[in-house]
C-alpha cells in the first residue's frame, strides 16, 4: 500500500511565478490535510480538504494560495506570484477518518524554494 | 485559538542519557497524538493517547497523558543515536466543524555519541 505521494519534491521558482504543488493520498483516505513548515520551525496547518469539498481553510492566506482536491486526481495546493517569503517545506498528510480516531500520515513534502 | 507548546525547544544529550519533553495544551484535548520528525524528513505518527491519566510505553520511550488531558510527556530512557530528530505532539481543534490536529512547537533532541 503507497504511502501518501507527494511531488515534486523540490520546487525552485522565481519571485512572481505560479507553484503547484500535488499530493495523493494513501489509497482508502478520504480526509487531505497541508501543512506548511519554515526551517528550525513546527507545522502549520493551511488546510482541510475532502473530495470537492475545502471544509476548513483558515490556516491558508486569502490571497494568492488556493487548495483544491478534485474528485479525480491528487490535491492540488497552488501558490500564485510566489514571493520569497513563501519558501518553505510544504507537507501533505491523509487520513482514514476522523482524527480523533485515525492518525495522519504525511507524505515526504516539496521544499519550495523562492529567488 | 488553540495553542500546543512544548519545552524544551532544543535538547542535545549524551548518548545513554534520558530524554523528556512536556507538552501543554490551551484548551482540554480529546486525545493526544506524538509524531517524530527525523532531519530533512516528514513526521511519523508514533502514538496515540485518549484516557485521562493514560501511560503507554514503546520500548524506550514512554508516553504520559495528563488527569486534566491538557498535557503530555514523552520520555526516552537511555537515548541512541537514532532518536534525532524533533518530537511533536498534536490535539484536535476542538470545534466540531473542522477536523484538523494542531501540532506542538516541538522539542529538538541532539544526541552525540
Amino acid at each position: 500500500n503507497a504511502g501518501v505521494m507527494q511531488n515534486p519534491r523540490h520546487l525552485v521558482r522565481r519571485r512572481g511565478q505560479e507553484a503547484r504543488l500535488r499530493c495523493s493520498p494513501m489509497k482508502g483516505h478520504s480526509h487531505v490535510y497541508w501543512y506548511r513548515q519554515l526551517p528550525e520551525e513546527g507545522l502549520k496547518f493551511m488546510v482541510y480538504l475532502q473530495k470537492e469539498n475545502i471544509i476548513d481553510e483558515s490556516g491558508m492566506p486569502k490571497e494568492r494560495f488556493s487548495a483544491e482536491f478534485p474528485k479525480e486526481g491528487p490535491s492540488i495546493l497552488r501558490i500564485q506570484q510566489v514571493v520569497r517569503g513563501d519558501s518553505a517545506a510544504y507537507f501533505c498528510a491523509s487520513s482514514q477518518g476522523r482524527v480523533d480516531n485515525s492518525p495522519l500520515h504525511f507524505g515526504n513534502g516539496t521544499r519550495l524554494t523562492v529567488t | 485559538g488553540q495553542q500546543v507548546m512544548q519545552i524544551p525547544q532544543y535538547q542535545h544529550v549524551q548518548e545513554g542519557e534520558d530524554f523528556t519533553t512536556y507538552c501543554n495544551s490551551s484548551t482540554t484535548l480529546s486525545n493526544i497524538q506524538w509524531y517524530k520528525q527525523r532531519p530533512g524528513g516528514h513526521p511519523v505518527f508514533l502514538i496515540q493517547l485518549v484516557k485521562s491519566g493514560e501511560v503507554k510505553k514503546q520500548k524506550r520511550l514512554t508516553f504520559q497523558f495528563g488527569e486534566a488531558k491538557k498535557n503530555s510527556s514523552l520520555h526516552i530512557t537511555a537515548t541512541q543515536t537514532t532518536d534525532v530528530g524533533t518530537y511533536f505532539c498534536a490535539g484536535p481543534n476542538p470545534r466540531v466543524d473542522t477536523d484538523k490536529l494542531i501540532f506542538g512547537t516541538g522539542t529538538r533532541l541532539q544526541v552525540f555519541p
